[in-house]
């Protein structure tokens, strides 16, 4: 069965960078891409990024240019999310998803708290 | 901008009634609309693609419809399991979520 295995809750001081991994099993990883969604505490799905397994191409939303990067590593089938300058806001469930256009597997959920 | 809007934000009902949820787009989308249910502590799941499609394993009570910018989550028989926040998404261009419906017991 498909599954998506995320790393787990992080603790970090504004400014700092975090990475977050997700394992996937049960699929054929370069046939599909990875898109990453967060969601800030008591509110709604946020997405962040893209990245297509196969070649490595990736979209982001415009509110996180230059701050997220997306990348895989096809030997393991993971994929990583990094964000860089923290902020108390950006403090969040942060989740990887299988995509196509729609996002029929979600990982566990990562929370990276940004705090001081 | 696309815009994603979900009405009502909250949704009271009884257990056994229909439940209908509305999402509209800003500007087509087709029929590139997805919709997920959210449980507190839980991952989405993924309910319905391509507007009125269900996804692997999802009971016959939820059904979708709709196209082009107004669309429709219908539950035709609440289930206890059922109250919960439900999100529609958008596909045709980037994704984009809806600010979410919350069903709960009236």
């Amino acid at each position: 069965q498909v599954q998506l295995v995320q790393s787990g809750a992080e603790v970090k001081k504004p400014g700092a960078s975090v990475k977050v991994s997700c394992k996937a099993s049960g699929y054929i990883f370069t046939n599909f891409g990875i898109s990453w969604v967060r969601q800030a505490p008591g509110q709604g799905l946020e997405w962040m990024g893209w990245i297509s397994a196969y070649n490595g191409n990736t979209k982001y939303a415009q509110k996180f240019q230059g701050r997220v990067t997306v990348t895989t590593d096809t030997s393991t089938s993971t994929a990583y999310m990094e964000l860089r300058g923290l902020r108390s806001d950006d403090t969040a469930v942060y989740y990887c998803v299988r995509d196509l256009g729609y996002f029929d597997h979600w990982g566990q959920g990562t929370l990276v708290t940004v705090s001081s | 901008e696309m815009v994603m809007t979900q009405s009502p934000a909250t949704l009271s009902v009884s257990p056994g009634e229909r439940a209908t949820l509305s999402c509209r787009a800003s500007q087509s989308v087709g029929s590139s609309l997805a919709w997920y249910q959210q449980k507190p502590g839980q991952a989405p799941r993924l309910l319905i693609y391509g507007a009125s499609t269900r996804a692997t394993g999802i009971p016959a009570r939820f059904s979708g419809g709709g196209s082009g910018t107004e669309f429709t989550l219908t539950i035709s028989s609440l289930q206890s399991e059922d109250f919960a926040v439900y999100y529609c998404q958008q596909y045709n261009n980037w994704p984009l979520f809806g600010g979410g419906t919350k069903v709960e017991i009236k």
